[in-house]
């Protein structure tokens, strides 16, 4: 059965640095998103996009936060300068042909910001 | 404000019973409401997706209902297995007529005793 996956499983970076996070998403889902979950506390949405463009975004999803797709196969979200409070499971989800089909997820990356 | 509310406590039921856990919410008026499942370490799995004219909805041993002037969910497992040992997940259609953003709560812990 297709999935999402994510890489890498798990990322450590200092504060400020610049990190990516990248997705894999179903071969033929249109719509993408990323979503956060802090240690303990509920899964968070941060940004759908669609057709090569952002389509929501939460007030979560700052300047520092970007998502691209640079090729036909991966889907990315970058943080420019990482702070500690963004120490999260950031999870990749992705549909299909309507933006209310079922989400799939991947199994995430688990970013610590020392 | 808006809130998901579900029981923050663990629910523990001996195998074979039925397990029930609740999802309330407030200030929504959403128009899916949708049940997942999560491992630890793990992405939310999509389990039922229930609509807002619907009442209710089976899958196997599961089965949601939706009472949109209660502003509840529940969501059933009957026959309850020690594998069915997870969090769940409601989680509300937060969109605004843009891409379907769903707005979850942080969960109830289930446990099943063999």
């Amino acid at each position: 059965e297709p999935e999402v996956t994510q890489t890498p499983s798990h990322q450590v970076t200092q504060m400020g640095q610049e990190v990516i996070l990248r997705c894999v998403p179903i071969s033929n889902h249109l719509y993408f998103y990323w979503y956060r979950q802090i240690l303990g506390q509920k899964v968070e949405f941060l940004v759908s996009f669609y057709n090569n463009e952002i389509s929501e975004k939460s007030e979560i999803f700052d300047d520092q936060f970007s998502v691209e797709r640079p090729d036909g196969s991966n889907f990315t979200l970058k943080i420019r300068s990482t702070k500690l409070e963004d120490s999260a499971m950031y999870f990749c989800a992705s549909n299909g042909d309507s933006s209310t089909d079922t989400q799939y997820f991947g199994p995430g990356t688990r970013l610590t910001v020392l | 404000s808006q809130k998901i509310e579900q029981n923050s406590e663990a629910l523990n039921i001996q195998e074979g019973k039925t397990a029930t856990l609740t999802c309330n919410y407030t200030n929504y008026s959403p128009a899916y409401l949708q049940w997942y499942r999560q491992d630890p370490g793990r992405g939310p799995v999509f389990l039922l997706l229930i609509r807002e004219n619907e009442k209710e909805k089976r899958k196997e041993r599961l089965k949601v209902t939706f009472d949109t002037t209660l502003k509840q969910s529940l969501f059933h497992i009957t026959a309850s297995q020690p594998a069915d040992s997870a969090t769940y997940l409601c989680a509300l259609d937060n969109s605004s007529g843009g891409s379907y953003i769903p707005t979850f709560g942080r969960g109830t812990s289930l446990i099943v005793h063999p």
